[in-house]
């Protein structure tokens, strides 16, 4: 079946560096993928989503490139910035039954 | 602002015991969904719905019931409420499928079954 895979559990880094958090993919059809991310005590919330075509999706400093040939959908920053760090999760919706498929999720720390 | 609200947001439940946790959306979305939300699992969907009486199974429905008497209202039903049922639960509403359709959450109800 359909599945999303996110290889770190928790990514810690000093505040400055950049992010890089993995998600792979696998599916049937071509998905849409989606990143959203999650504040302490707060509901998830949209992050990112991907285009249909080669255009880069970004927000608040956060991007992520739809790789097709290797299954990917990783999120990047430049910089991160302690406000950066909160919970976040790679989905995939397929076909059209509606359902969105969430990895485990990739909790970000950024230390001073 | 599209608005998700979940009651109760927090609830302590018997083992054995019914819960049910309700979600009413104001976005005029047509599906909605329950997942719940545990350490190292992530978020699992556990039922949806794509109009007015009718669910459809998630990826772990079994322990839960779900019902969707309108557009705007979703409820999630514990019939026997069991200790591997403590965890989190979000109601979400989306426009539909694609890439248009993303998933606009509620605050979260935490049940703890004792």
């Amino acid at each position: 079946g359909d599945s999303v895979t996110q290889t770190e559990g928790l990514v810690t880094l000093t505040e400055g560096l950049p992010v890089m958090l993995n998600c792979t993919y696998q599916s049937t059809y071509s998905p849409f993928l989606f990143w959203y991310v999650q504040h302490l005590n707060e509901a998830p919330k949209l992050l990112l989503k991907s285009f249909t075509d080669n255009k880069r999706p970004e927000h608040q400093g956060f991007h992520a490139t739809l790789h097709k040939s290797s299954s990917s959908f990783h999120l990047q920053k430049s910089s991160a910035q302690l406000s950066d760090s909160a919970l976040y999760y790679c989905a995939a919706r397929t076909g059209n039954t509606g359902k969105l498929i969430f990895g485990l999720g990739t909790t970000l720390q950024v230390q001073p | 602002e599209a608005a998700v609200t979940q009651s109760p947001r927090s609830k302590v439940a018997v083992t054995g015991g019914k819960v049910t946790l309700s979600c009413h959306q104001t976005n005029n979305h047509d599906y909605m969904y329950w997942y719940r939300q545990d350490t190292g699992h992530g978020l699992r969907l556990i039922h949806y719905s794509y109009v007015a009486d009718s669910t459809e199974k998630g990826d772990i429905p079994d322990g839960y019931k779900a019902s969707r008497p309108s557009q705007e209202n979703f409820s999630l039903i514990l019939e026997l409420a069991s200790l591997s049922q403590t965890a989190v639960y979000f109601c979400a509403s989306s426009t539909g499928t694609g890439v248009t359709g993303q998933l606009y959450f509620g605050e979260g109800s935490k049940l703890t079954v004792l």
